[in-house]
């Protein structure tokens, strides 16, 4: 089955400061998802991005699909912005609605 | 629009006994997916329905693990013999299109 890395698994930084997560995944995809879990479990969608570009506010995302990775961008960033960021994808296998592969995560920490 | 609903939200029991946990669905979303987070780990996709349809279940963890959706709106999972391994995050998420929206989880604790 497809394969997602994610890097850092661990990120410390303090208010203010902007961060790139990337996620490398090993084949073709039909969805990229870009969730944040807060520190009560609930996940969080950012972007729906399999390909191009889109922004939110302070938070951006690319996905390069030709070269199989995606890069989540947080800018000016808040306490709030703490928790765990996790991409998943799903490959056209499943007829374009299958069960997403999660990656393992970037643990985020924004220090006030 | 309300979100993905899920109950209970916490649950505690003793190994042996069966658990049954409920998934409420954002309206007019047919897909339905079930997943089961460990600490530390990202979700782990376990079955999914379209409509009533059961379309995937080969990645159910073993026979103690089942899944309905009889009329194709809410959905249940159901663990027998509960494990001390079972203990985890039970995620459900839905979706109309591609895009997945989750819920809350139902955290079961096995003693």
């Amino acid at each position: 089955g497809i394969q997602v890395e994610q890097s850092p698994p661990d990120l410390i930084l303090q208010e203010g400061a902007n961060s790139t997560l990337r996620c490398n995944f090993s084949d073709s995809v039909n969805n990229l998802q870009w969730f944040h879990q807060n520190p009560w479990g609930q996940l969080i969608n950012l972007f729906y991005i399999p390909s191009g570009t889109k922004q939110n506010g302070r938070l951006s995302a690319t996905t390069v699909a030709t070269e199989r990775y995606s890069l989540l961008y947080i800018s000016s960033s808040q306490t709030t912005d703490s928790g765990v960021y996790f991409c998943a994808v799903s490959d056209f296998s499943g007829g374009g609605a299958d069960g997403l592969t999660f990656g393992k995560g970037t643990h985020l920490i924004i220090q006030p | 629009d309300t979100g993905v609903s899920q109950n209970p939200r916490h649950k505690i029991t003793k190994r042996g006994q069966n658990v049954t946990f409920r998934c409420d669905p954002i309206s007019e979303h047919n897909r339905l997916y079930w997943y089961r987070q460990t600490l530390g780990q990202g979700p782990e996709f376990l079955t999914y329905f379209q409509n009533e349809a059961q379309l995937e279940k080969s990645r159910l963890l073993s026979d103690r693990f089942s899944a309905e959706r009889p009329k194709g709106s809410f959905s249940t999972l159901e663990i027998q013999r509960t494990e001390q391994g079972d203990s985890a995050m039970y995620l459900c998420a839905s979706s109309r299109g591609v895009e997945q929206y989750f819920g809350p989880g139902t955290r079961l604790t096995v003693t």
